[in-house]
């Protein structure tokens, strides 16, 4: 079966700075999904992004299909932006998650 | 318009019991998808439900079934519940398979 990555699992930045999430997987997908899960457990749809470049505010995420990786950008972040960032690919009729990146913004 | 809704939000069971949670889409989808969230194992894909027919299934024991009416909601079913089934329970509804996945905010289910 396909394999999907994340790094860094873990980053703690001070409120303000940037960072950037990386998503790798082994093999071709139909489509990937960037999701933030809040400490309440809720997972909240960030992109739905199978290839190129989308921004939302001070969020943007790259897929790169072709070598098989995306990246996810926080710019400016927030204490509201803590949580675990996953991302998520269709893999034929499988939906398979990362084992997420778990971001703390300290005030 | 209304999210996916997910009953209940909390509960808890003791070994041996079964349990029923259920899901309610987002009005138009007709995919429904079902996952586990354990803090050991991440999150696992249980089984997608895509007009009431079971279109894939993960790597789960026969105690987890589920099905879709034709409303497009869905129930899970556990039976003969372990202590190892203590999770977060998340679904999912979809227009169709490729399209972005919207997730309800979870049933929590810890069993004594």
């Amino acid at each position: 079966g396909i394999q999907v990555e994340q790094s860094p699992p873990d980053l703690i930045l001070q409120e303000g700075a940037n960072s950037t999430l990386r998503c790798n997987f082994s093999d071709s997908v139909n489509n990937l999904q960037w999701f933030h899960q809040n400490p309440w457990g809720q997972l909240i749809n960030l992109f739905y992004i199978p290839s190129g470049t989308k921004q939302n505010g001070r969020l943007s995420a790259t897929t790169v299909a072709t070598e098989r990786y995306s990246l996810l950008y926080i710019s400016s972040s927030q204490t509201t932006d803590s949580g675990v960032y996953f991302c998520a690919v269709r893999y034929g009729q499988n939906f398979v998650f990362g084992p997420g990146t778990r971001l703390s913004v300290l005030p | 318009k209304a999210g996916v809704t997910q009953t209940p939000r909390y509960l808890i069971k003791t070994r041996g019991q079964q349990v029923t949670l259920s899901c309610s889409p987002i009005s138009g989808h007709r995919s429904v998808s079902w996952y586990q969230q354990t803090p050991g194992q991440g999150l696992q894909f249980l089984f997608e439900y895509f007009s009431e027919t079971q279109r894939n299934k993960g790597n789960f024991p026969g105690r987890f079934s589920g099905r879709q009416f034709s409303n497009s909601r869905s129930e899970m079913n556990v039976s003969t519940l372990e202590l190892g089934d203590s999770a977060l329970y998340l679904c999912a509804s979809s227009k169709e398979g490729d399209q972005p996945q919207h997730f309800g905010d979870g049933t929590r289910l810890s069993i004594l």
